[in-house]
């Protein structure tokens, strides 16, 4: 299996900050990575596919970047409603997707 | 606009076998993975397993054994059944959609989801 690994575990920050999200492979994957939101008692929302991919609705304050193993998600100019979980997911190594363990944005 | 609207028993002793459906709304079966993602308590994502329109299945080694996904293109509806089930099974599931990337190294990215129920094992 490809284990996908995210840093920091937890984040805290203020709103406007610009806040960056690492997440690596155990392996190369080249760019088949996607990145999720999730608030609590809700659904996982895509917000990135294949690295740098934003999804329609997205807020371009959203960015990723990376490929092989290293890869990172980027908000610039953070907002109340980004406070959240984020986990990245590979889909390289198809059909056993794996997903990084997750990080929680919180307000400072 | 895509909907996916899940329903199933959420209250399960253990060793019975877990039954979740997943109607799926404003498009059509083909040229998509339809996959069940389940999320224990306070903890990460994992991919269970997935079907296309065809019935071909594909599911996760660690779960394989206990694992079924069927489909029925007529009612628009994919199931989820996962038997003897523990209290490590306890968890919510959620159905999604995965749609193939064109880009780089390929895969898919789930870009709809169910709105999630929880199952719950306990004796």
């Amino acid at each position: 299996d490809i284990q996908m690994t995210q840093s920091p575990s937890s984040l805290s920050a203020s709103v406007g900050d610009r806040v960056t999200i690492t997440c690596r492979a155990s392996q190369d994957i080249s760019t088949s990575l996607n990145w999720y939101q999730q608030k609590p008692g809700r659904a996982p929302k895509l917000l990135i596919y294949s690295t740098s991919n934003l999804q329609s609705g997205v807020p371009s304050r959203f960015s990723g970047s990376g490929s092989g193993t290293g890869f990172t998600l980027t908000i610039s100019g953070l907002q109340p409603e980004d406070f959240a979980s984020y986990y990245c997911q590979q889909s390289y190594s198809t059909p056993l997707y794996t997903f990084g363990q997750g990080t929680t944005l919180e307000i400072k | 606009q895509v909907q996916l609207q899940q329903w199933g028993a959420g209250l399960l002793k253990p060793s019975e076998t877990l039954s979740l459906t997943c109607s799926v709304n404003g498009e059509s079966f083909s040229g998509y993975y339809w996959t069940w993602i389940r999320q224990p308590p306070g903890k990460g994502l994992e991919w269970i397993g997935e079907i296309n329109h065809s019935g071909s299945t594909n599911f996760n080694p660690s779960l394989k054994s206990r694992v079924t996904i069927s489909i029925d293109t007529s009612q628009n509806h994919f199931s989820l059944n996962l038997s003897s089930v523990t209290a490590a099974d306890t968890a919510v599931y959620y159905c999604t959609r995965g749609r193939l990337t064109i880009f780089g190294g390929g895969g898919y990215y789930f870009d709809y989801w169910g709105q999630g129920t929880l199952a719950t094992v306990s004796s």
